[in-house]
């Protein structure tokens, strides 16, 4: 699986959108980029994922480059809970779901009032 | 739907003793991960099963640790005998093959070696 590059540590206002960046240089033409995030002491929560159009649901957008070397995740109107550390994943999506997700260092989140 | 149920929640044993943590999957999930989160190395994958079956163990520490998924409502990763270096958050996680909602993770079992 490829790769991905993210900031340690990001800080955003209350209320502000948030983006917070994810290279992964050396994706492959199969593989998916999928966002997790770890709110303190909880297990990690699934945002969201997406191959190379840019993605929505109710938590967050997804913006993935042309080229998809790199993505942006973003949360539109951030609250003190979306405290967190967040996770770019790069993996293959395999038809019976058998592969593995390895977590990086991710990016901790600190929404300031 | 109760989600990933994780047991104990917690968990403090003394250095040689075995250790049982219980896992049951969202059902209808056909795979389950261990994994393992500490300061220093963060999470750590440490095995998986696709319906029931171990298709990667390269995570596992060492022979102290084993896991088994006798059925697909139930796992246990199992640690025997247990060393203060263990203490970590073990987490595990269950998925389906449509992956439309990604991986759903337990609340985590948070054990101590003394």
């Amino acid at each position: 699986d490829a790769k991905t590059t993210q900031p340690t540590s990001m800080d955003c206002a209350e209320g502000r959108a948030a983006n917070l960046p994810c290279n992964h240089s050396t994706i492959s033409g199969n593989e998916y980029v999928y966002w997790y995030r770890q709110i303190h002491s909880q297990g990690p929560q699934y945002i969201i994922h997406g191959l190379k159009n840019n993605e929505t649901n109710e938590m967050a957008s997804l913006i993935i480059t042309e080229d998809r070397k790199s993505s942006t995740l973003i949360l539109p109107h951030a609250t003190l809970r979306d405290t967190a550390v967040y996770y770019c994943i790069v993996r293959a999506r395999g038809s019976s779901n058998t592969g593995k997700l390895i977590f990086g260092q991710g990016t901790t989140l600190q929404v300031k009032p | 739907d109760a989600g990933v149920i994780q047991s104990p929640r917690h968990e403090v044993t003394e250095m040689g003793q075995e250790v049982t943590l219980r896992c049951k999957p969202i059902s209808g999930h056909n795979s389950l991960f261990w994994y393992r989160q500490t300061m220093m190395r963060g999470l750590e994958l440490l095995i998986y099963f696709n319906n029931n079956v171990p298709i990667d163990d390269s995570g596992m520490p060492e022979d102290r640790f084993s896991a088994k998924m006798p059925n697909a409502s139930f796992s246990t990763l199992k640690i025997q005998p247990s060393e203060p270096r263990d203490s970590a958050v073990y987490f595990c996680a269950s998925a389906t093959g449509g992956l439309s909602y990604g991986y759903t993770f337990g609340s985590g079992t948070r054990l101590t070696v003394v």
